[in-house]
């Protein structure tokens, strides 16, 4: 069954800080994953994608890991500001016709 | 449109009534997805369009809830004798497929309070 499972569920984390956060996918075959963020009230929007031929993909200061041989993937967010406070969810395609798998999402909260 | 169109963008209803919820895709994606989100939880996947191919309705929670696609583009949501639990905001997104880097674009969503 394709399953997308993130780590932590919760994350709490001082103003200015790193953090990484964990996915890991049972979904094959494999097309893309990618990282979601979403805002509250707000519905996500993507913030990298990455193939399974790339390992490492950056967009500012987050910056998105993949491991396909283990089928992992982490999104690590450098110097952290309270814009960051969201939900991140990672998202993997198995094929380009098939149904996109969500995972359940991290919520990560950035405190002054 | 520009983006993914959701409405009503909140909805109070009372126990027992029937709801509609509406997406307006964007122009073109072939692709359709509901998701329901509580409070504080993750997205719960509840139905997907595929173009013309049946739909896939393995999320949807109880025969309360239905969904249509007509003609390939706009989809409504309904649910039927709603109950608290149902609460939530609803969430609706298209992609186009067929692509290598397909991205799901996701609306505001509706927030329904069941009172």
């Amino acid at each position: 069954k394709n399953q997308v499972e993130q780590s932590p569920q919760s994350l709490i984390i001082l103003e200015g800080k790193n953090c990484t956060l964990q996915c890991n996918y049972t979904v094959s075959p494999f097309s893309n994953l990618r990282w979601y963020k979403q805002d509250t009230g707000r519905g996500p929007v993507s913030l990298t994608i990455m193939t399974f031929s790339e390992n490492t993909k950056s967009n500012g200061r987050y910056t998105a890991t993949l491991d396909a041989d283990t089928k992992q993937s982490s999104l690590h967010i450098t110097a952290s500001q309270l814009s960051d406070s969201a939900s991140y969810i990672c998202v993997v395609t198995p094929n380009r016709d098939d149904k996109i798998i969500f995972g359940k999402g991290t919520r990560l909260h950035i405190l002054p | 449109g520009a983006g993914v169109s959701q409405s009503p963008s909140n909805k109070v209803t009372e126990k027992g009534k029937d709801v509609e919820l509406r997406c307006d895709p964007i122009s073109g994606h072939t692709a359709l997805y509901w998701y329901r989100q509580s409070l504080g939880q993750g997205l719960e996947f509840l139905i997907y369009f595929q173009g013309n191919s049946a739909p896939d309705k393995s999320g949807l929670p109880s025969d309360r809830f239905s969904a249509e696609r007509t003609g390939g583009s706009v989809s409504t949501l309904t649910i039927q004798r709603t109950q608290q639990e149902d609460s939530a905001v609803y969430l609706c997104a298209s992609s186009l497929l067929g692509q290598m880097n397909t991205e799901a674009f996701f609306g505001q969503g509706t927030r329904l309070t069941v009172v």
